[in-house]
């Protein structure tokens, strides 16, 4: 079955610094893969997704994740973070009708 | 259009008591589905939804129930709370993923419920 995993739980970095979150997918054939945030006392929203075609994936407010194949990743990227982007970031692969979610990442960012 | 909506927000309930949460979306959409949202845990989908009429078991079904008797509505019924099931539930959306590049859930704003 399909899975992901997030190995980062919890990450804390100062404003300006580069951010990158680790998503590892389970299935080795096509997948289609996701970004969620979700702001202190928020909904999930979404941040970007890749089905196909450039394995660079740009999103809303500065993120980017790209599709590596051979190593099973889509790792979520911005080059520097600010205080706003304290937040919770999942990833999620599509599985049979329905998308199946890692555990999360807390990212904390101090000014 | 309003999106998805959960209807309570909050709600406070004793060991054993009933309790229905209402999901309603605006868009549309033949897929609907229902998570709990612990921390440590990340989203874990409980039932989910294919269209009018059909309700399937996800990952955490257990004391949980649900029905889709209208398109735009699916409900989570708590026959007996217990205060294992203290969460933050969520409802989301989506198009038929007949269409992928269309595919994406939208998520309500959520329901936090305390069992005592």
């Amino acid at each position: 079955a399909q899975s992901v995993s997030q190995h980062n739980h919890h990450v804390i970095l100062s404003e300006a610094a580069s951010l990158e979150l680790g998503c590892n997918y389970s299935y080795g054939g096509t997948v289609n893969l996701f970004w969620y945030v979700q702001y202190p006392g928020q909904h999930l929203q979404l941040l970007l997704k890749y089905f196909s075609g450039d394995p660079l994936v740009k999103g809303i407010k500065g993120f980017e994740a790209e599709f590596i194949k051979s190593k099973f990743s889509f790792n979520l990227r911005k080059p520097s973070v600010q205080w706003s982007d304290t937040a919770e970031y999942f990833c999620a692969v599509i599985g049979t009708d329905k998308l199946i979610f890692g555990t999360g990442t807390r990212l904390q960012v101090f000014p | 259009n309003a999106g998805v909506t959960q209807t309570p927000k909050f709600r406070v309930l004793k060991t054993g008591q009933s309790m229905t949460l209402l999901c309603a979306q605006d868009m549309n959409h033949e897929y609907m589905y229902w998570y709990r949202q612990d921390p440590g845990m990340g989203l874990r989908l409980i039932h989910y939804s294919v269209g009018e009429g059909t309700t399937a078991k996800g990952e955490v079904p257990d004391g949980y129930n649900v029905s889709r008797l209208k398109k735009q509505n699916f409900l989570l019924g708590l026959e007996s709370a217990a205060p294992s099931q203290t969460s933050v539930y969520f409802c989301a959306s989506s198009y038929r993923p007949w269409r992928e590049d269309l595919y994406e859930q939208y998520f309500g704003p959520g329901t936090r419920l305390t069992v005592t």
